[in-house]
């Protein structure tokens, strides 16, 4: 059974970071491209990061780049989100998905990220 | 950069009765790279369809995707109490690289 579970999610104030991490299971995860989707409250889904199993090409959103790095361990079945200079505006649940040919197969239960001061 | 748009924003539906959704492209699309999400309230989403018409693992088969271009269409057949959720479709381009979602349908029960 694949499973996908976030964790690091956390109330931070503004200018501050964080790093999310999901585990991966169930799958071969190395072979996979991975993925971060975010919800803000009450809004819906934003694509934010995307990885390669070979970590060769990545894609970030307008909103996060520069600022945010997706990163993987092939050897330890794991996915990050390294997340810099937060902001308010990203508060909200962030979803581990893995996807193939550019679509989410499977999510993650998301993991809450709060920015306020 | 492909924009998407969904219609209606809310659709009012009985229970065993047919639902549309619309989802329309900015520009034309790969249809392989078209997908339709369902989001439950508290959940995460779901997959429903992949490549505009596939359906993903374990989907009912009252779930079907159609489309080609720029206008793509999602139909319940028959609406369950659990079908009553929000849809989102989603599109994927290689080059450039970009991830877009439309911004949903609710269906709700009449």
């Amino acid at each position: 059974e694949v499973q996908l579970v976030e964790s690091g999610g956390n109330s931070v104030q503004p200018g501050g970071s964080l790093r999310l991490s999901c585990a991966a299971s169930g799958f071969p995860f190395r072979v996979y491209s991975m993925n971060w989707v975010r919800q803000a409250p009450g809004e819906g889904l934003e694509w934010i990061a995307y990885l390669t199993s070979d970590e060769r090409t990545m894609f970030y959103a307008d909103s996060v780049k520069g600022r945010f790095i997706i990163s993987r361990d092939n050897a330890k079945n794991l996915l990050y989100l390294q997340m810099r200079s937060l902001r308010s505006e990203d508060t909200a649940v962030y979803y581990c998905v893995r996807s193939v040919r550019g679509q989410g197969d499977y999510w993650g239960q998301g993991t809450l990220v709060s920015v306020s001061s | 950069e492909v924009v998407m748009t969904q219609s209606p924003a809310t659709l009012s539906v009985s229970p065993g009765e047919r639902a549309s959704l619309s989802c329309r492209a900015s520009q034309s699309v790969n249809s392989d790279h078209l997908a339709w999400y369902q989001q439950r309230p508290g959940q995460a989403p779901r997959l429903l369809i992949s490549g505009a018409s596939s359906r993903a693992t374990g989907i009912p088969d009252r779930f079907s995707g159609s489309g080609s271009g720029t206008d793509f269409t999602l139909i319940i057949s028959r609406l369950e109490p659990e079908d009553f959720a929000v849809y989102y479709c989603q599109q994927y381009v290689a080059s450039p690289l970009t991830f877009t979602f439309g911004p949903g349908t609710r269906v709700e029960i009449k």
